[in-house]
């Protein structure tokens, strides 16, 4: 199965900043990552996919960037909604695998 | 909209069956496009993709190796839901599950059930 190794794995941040966070992949994916957001107590939201294509409804804000087998969503200016658990998948070979996940917290 | 309605019991004995379903709305368990997932999450798998079902020229199913011999998903056309079972469940077994859409090209899971947290302990 493919590795999907997610860093870091907590970041602390405050509304307004720029935050990026990153998903290596254990082999070539060829750009095949999902991004997800997870709030506690609540089902992940699917953000992107491709790498680089934004969901449906999803604000401009996130975008997705790659480089290799390194891959990363940057938030361009934090929102108070912003904060939770960021996870990412490779749908590149079976089975999908997802990342530990990136906890962004306020500072 | 797509929408997804888990149902099925939150506690089950170890050594028996875990059984959930997926009921669809706003789409078909029957689409061409869409492949039909069961995931579950606990704090020490983190997110597990478990398996799928889909309809393409016949009906599909694929499973994680490491279920293949203890896990059943299954379309049920005349109520556009599916199912998941998982049989001789242990305590690792208690996760949250969801059922969840991966749709055309979007290589992700666009629709999330709610979860259903499953216990398993006697």
């Amino acid at each position: 199965d493919i590795q999907m190794t997610q860093s870091p794995s907590s970041l602390a941040a405050s509304v307004g900043d720029r935050v990026t966070m990153t998903c290596r992949a254990s082999q070539d994916i060829d750009d095949s990552v999902a991004w997800y957001q997870q709030k506690p107590g609540e089902v992940p939201k699917f953000l992107l996919y491709k790498a680089f294509r934004l969901e449906t409804g999803v604000p401009s804000r996130f975008s997705g960037g790659a480089s290799g087998t390194e891959y990363t969503l940057t938030i361009s200016s934090l929102q108070p909604e912003d904060f939770a658990t960021y996870y990412c998948q490779q749908y590149y070979s079976m089975p999908p695998t997802f990342g530990q996940g990136t906890k962004l917290e306020v500072k | 909209q797509v929408q997804l309605q888990q149902s099925g019991p939150r506690v089950v004995k170890p050594s028996q069956t875990l059984s959930l379903t997926c009921a669809i709305s706003g789409d078909s368990v029957s689409s061409q496009r869409a492949a039909w997932t069961w995931l579950r999450q606990s704090p020490s798998r983190g997110l597990e993709w478990l398996g799928r079902t889909y309809l393409r020229s016949k009906w599909y199913h694929d499973y994680a190796v490491s279920l293949k011999s203890r896990i059943t998903i299954d379309p049920d056309t005349s109520k556009n839901q599916f199912s998941l079972q998982l049989h001789s469940v242990t305590p690792d077994d208690t996760a949250v599950y969801y059922c969840a859409r991966k749709e055309g090209q979007k290589e992700g899971f666009d629709v999330w059930g709610q979860g259903t947290l499953v216990t398993v302990s006697s």
